[in-house]
């Protein structure tokens, strides 16, 4: 099993909807979490950390669940310029990315 | 302020030869880490320097695969007998302190081992 797995997409959505990603990992003793998002041939950029309480950034919303080992990322209102490859990481003193999750928006 | 570099960009080799990766973190960054990334794949964890010394070196697949950062700042990755499954896209990436900060990455070295 890999330690942090994500669905693979590709999510099309058009513009303006509200995608939602999600992520499993593996190890319970994981210490911080983050979605890093990827252009296509350009590198990682982190996007935001994610926090047991759940944290907002503008469209961006991010949840962590400990107990079920599981985190998420809400996209409202999706624009032309989301459209990259969203990474789910996990630390565990090193960190660990999924496969990513590869979201494309149209008109 | 300048960000991560990586060179060369793209580096074309034969199998069996020899290959080095360079890295510039970003300056004051005492952290600093190598990834490969496959076609489809996330980054995949190589190395983690602080300062000069190897602080996790567990991603390394073999001992064809050697990183330095002699100073403390400039690291090189060094691939020995490249084989075909070497071709991938190495990053680096450096960050303040350690694992819990920020890592901020470079637009990595495309190597390609015919």
């Amino acid at each position: 099993r890999k330690e942090v797995e994500q669905d693979p997409g590709p999510f099309n959505v058009p513009e303006g909807a509200t995608v939602a990603f999600n992520c499993t990992y593996s190890n319970s003793a994981s210490q911080s979490f983050f979605w890093y998002r990827q252009d296509c041939r350009k590198e990682p950029k982190l996007l935001m950390s994610v926090y047991s309480s759940g944290n907002e950034d503008g469209r961006f919303t991010a949840q962590l669940n400990r107990a079920s080992q599981y985190i998420s990322l809400l996209i409202r209102d999706s624009k032309l310029s989301d459209s990259a490859t969203y990474l789910c990481v996990v630390n565990t003193d090193k960190l660990i990315f999924g496969t990513g999750t590869r979201l494309q928006v149209f008109p | 302020g300048a960000g991560v570099s990586q060179t060369p960009s793209n580096k074309v080799t034969e199998k069996g030869k020899y290959v080095e990766l360079r890295c510039d973190p970003i300056s004051g960054h005492t952290a600093l880490y190598w990834y490969r990334q496959s076609l489809g794949q996330g980054p995949e964890f190589l190395i983690y320097f602080q300062g000069t010394g190897a602080a996790d070196d567990s991603g390394l697949p073999n001992d064809r695969f050697f990183a330095v950062r002699p100073e403390g700042s400039v690291s090189t990755l060094k691939i020995q007998r490249t084989e075909r499954g070497d071709s991938a896209v190495y990053l680096c990436a450096s960050s303040l302190i350690g694992t819990g900060n920020e890592q901020f990455f470079g637009p990595g070295t495309r190597l390609t081992v015919l």
